[in-house]
């Protein structure tokens, strides 16, 4: 079974918001991962992280790998509607071995 | 450049036969990786295979295996399938098995089993 949990599971979010998900591990990974999946299609990697500490941008998203290599953290700033689906964490000891998280649902307030 | 390419997209099957999913990386990439998507227990990763060498296998009972051809293209195998196997079969290629963020993934087989 998955040994990252994922927070939270699920989100309303509505346009023009911050949007912050978070991964913490029982164990240490060298490099983590955040991917977006849609409906219908794998999942797509927005963010790779590799050294303890390291905060990376894509855009409006931001990554930071944790100090203690067991956490990580996802920002969506200024969320647009298309920013909807599903955002997992992963983490990998063995090149493309990876462990996921249980994933971050993302959806738009009614 | 075409994504990575797995076939059939939908299958349905019944307890206790087998299936054969196939896998065609992107052109250039020579490591595949396989996952399996469930809502049960997210994503777990199944096999990687490079140079037609098994590089890694996760923690799944031997009724699943895989093999990886000299152009790289992959199969995954499941015999004597269970109910439980229903799942989205995921496949991913790479240029090498160290370079995760050269990863992509397909869009998925789906796995129905009755």
């Amino acid at each position: 079974g998955q040994q990252l949990n994922q927070s939270p599971q699920s989100m309303f979010i509505q346009e023009g918001e911050d949007v912050s998900m978070n991964c913490t591990s029982s164990s240490i990974f060298n490099t983590w991962l955040w991917y977006k999946q849609d409906p219908g299609e794998g999942p797509v990697l927005l963010i790779a992280l590799y050294k303890a500490g390291e905060l990376t941008s894509n855009g409006r998203l931001t990554a930071q790998f944790g100090i203690t290599r067991k956490d990580s953290f996802l920002n969506i700033s200024a969320s647009i509607p298309s920013d909807v689906g599903i955002y997992f964490c992963a983490g990998s000891n063995a090149g493309n071995m990876l462990t996921f998280g249980g994933g971050t649902r993302l959806m738009v307030k009614p | 450049k075409a994504g990575v390419t797995q076939t059939p997209r939908y299958l349905i099957k019944t307890r206790g036969q087998q299936v054969t999913l196939s896998c065609s990386p992107i052109s250039g990439h020579r490591s595949v990786s396989w996952y399996q998507q469930t809502p049960g227990q997210g994503l777990q990763f199944l096999f990687e295979y490079f140079s037609e060498t098994q590089r890694n296998k996760g923690n799944f009972p031997g009724r699943f295996s895989g093999r990886q051809f000299s152009n790289s293209r992959s199969e995954m195998n499941v015999s004597t399938l269970e109910l439980g196997d229903s799942a989205l079969y995921l496949c991913a290629s790479s240029l090498f098995p160290e370079s995760t963020d050269t990863q992509y993934f397909g869009p998925g087989t789906r796995l129905t089993v009755l």
